[in-house]
């Protein structure tokens, strides 16, 4: 059973575009929903995060969009770079800390 | 200051063989997490450390895996009797406490095992 679904699964942006990527959880007793970008060879680094008591957040040209009542939570990349091209995944906590991941979003931005 | 390394970055094992993987937290953090990362998937939780004791390992798939945090710093994860399915992309995560600190899971690089 996947608690956090994620899509798409690939994603090819122009660049200055906007690329979102969307996710959604079963559980409503996550408390923490961060989005990680993750580099060919590298370990996930956090990108943005938010609680759920918090519709929206915005940090610089990355914003969390959450719907608690759809039980969906989206990222949204403004004037997207061929730098942030990267696979990027959504996950959910769980109380007492684990992450449970979505499949993940390989994201081109073409120059 | 310094983030979290694994060791080795890489490991080829033959079926059958035990092997162990090794994570060194940032310095201070707490709470310790194992995930696992299969090819083109999203890490999938393992194991996780509050100080010397693992306070969850119910991702642990089996009995041939096994981790330890002897003086709440470094950890090890140590699987019995490989798998050619077991091969995978360890990834160690820190987080500097739970219940409290910060939220943020800072993750290693990870080791990639492979399995022939």
């Amino acid at each position: 059973q996947q608690q956090v679904k994620q899509s798409p699964q690939s994603l090819i942006v122009q660049k200055g575009g906007i690329s979102i990527i969307n996710c959604a959880y079963e559980n409503t007793a996550f408390d923490y929903f961060p989005w990680y970008q993750q580099f060919p060879g590298k370990g996930p680094a956090l990108l943005i995060a938010i609680r759920p008591d918090v519709s929206e957040k915005k940090e610089g040209r990355f914003t969390i969009s959450f719907n608690k009542s759809a039980k969906q939570f989206s990222l949204h990349i403004m004037d997207s770079q061929p730098g942030d091209s990267a696979t990027y995944f959504c996950a959910a906590r769980e109380q007492g800390g684990k992450l449970i991941f979505g499949q993940g979003t390989e994201l081109s931005v073409k120059p | 200051g310094a983030g979290v390394s694994q060791t080795p970055s890489n490991k080829v094992t033959e079926k059958g063989k035990y092997v162990e993987l090794r994570c060194d937290p940032i310095s201070g953090h707490t709470a310790l997490y194992w995930y696992r990362q299969s090819l083109g998937q999203g890490p999938e939780f393992l194991i996780y450390f509050q100080g010397t004791g693992a306070a969850d390992d119910s991702g642990l798939p089996n009995d041939r895996f096994f981790a330890v945090r002897p003086e709440g710093s470094v950890s090890t994860l140590k699987i019995q009797r490989t798998e050619r399915g077991d091969s995978a992309v360890y990834l160690c995560a820190s987080r500097e406490a739970a219940g409290g600190g910060t939220d943020t899971q800072y993750f290693g690089p990870g080791t990639r095992l492979t399995v022939l």
